[in-house]
């Protein structure tokens, strides 16, 4: 078991440029959660898939942040026309089923310049 | 939606000490209630939770309380180590509408002088 999975682990963009970011959960796992972290905002709920379906996406800056999840083997999270506000280190988290461990991943820092 | 506090943001304690860590939560379907530690660079990880059924819950030195009518929960590391300096963050859940995000604290970063 390799854990939740997450590419790329750092990221360098130029300002108004678009990032796409890559989690692979833990196979077998039905949940699959987004968080930003910051030192300012500690950590940060983006997003939420259930079997794939979105079931929460409250934290999601609502212009230019997009999550999917196509396939229960991966999520994506896409920011366009990325702003230096915008960097931060974006954890992935999956859990076999509701209200159960959240394992994280290794998060993909992002340096928007 | 739900808010979660975390209070001290930051905690000295020394080496064989007891170190608290408290946290406050507003909406009262909240029914989970996990601990995580987070090392330099590392992700973070589960330590202890509780359930809403529950008071009180030890692990070895982890002790977590819940007050439910006050909307509180605690950790309590008991004859800390300098190997619990870290981040650690508490969350709280909900599920009652089908909707299990977890929302977290602020962190606390927990510091151990030997």
């Amino acid at each position: 078991n390799a854990g939740v999975i997450q590419t790329p682990r750092h990221k360098v963009t130029g300002k108004g440029q678009e990032a796409t970011l890559w989690c692979e959960p833990i196979s077998g796992h039905s949940a699959v959660f987004w968080y930003r972290q910051t030192i300012v905002q500690g950590l940060e709920f983006l997003t939420y898939f259930r079997n794939q379906a979105p079931i929460d996406d409250s934290g999601m800056p609502k212009e230019r942040f997009s999550a999917q999840m196509p396939n229960q083997s991966h999520s994506t999270l896409k920011i366009q026309s990325t702003q230096p506000q915008d960097s931060a280190v974006y954890l992935c988290a999956s859990s076999l089923s509701s209200q159960n461990t959240l394992y994280f991943g290794a998060g993909t820092r992002l340096s928007v310049l | 939606g739900e808010q979660v506090e975390q209070l001290p943001s930051i905690l000295r304690v020394q080496e064989g000490s007891s170190a608290s860590i408290n946290c406050s939560y507003e909406d009262s379907a909240s029914n989970y209630f996990p601990w995580y530690k987070q090392e330099p660079g590392e992700n973070p990880k589960l330590i202890i939770d509780i359930r809403s059924n529950m008071e009180r819950k030890q692990i070895q030195e982890l002790i977590v309380l819940l007050d439910k009518k006050a909307k509180r929960f605690s950790l309590h590391i008991t004859d800390t180590q300098p190997g619990d300096s870290a981040m650690y963050f508490c969350a709280a859940s909900q599920g009652g509408t089908g909707n299990y995000k977890y929302v977290f604290g602020a962190g606390t970063r927990l510091k151990v002088i030997a």
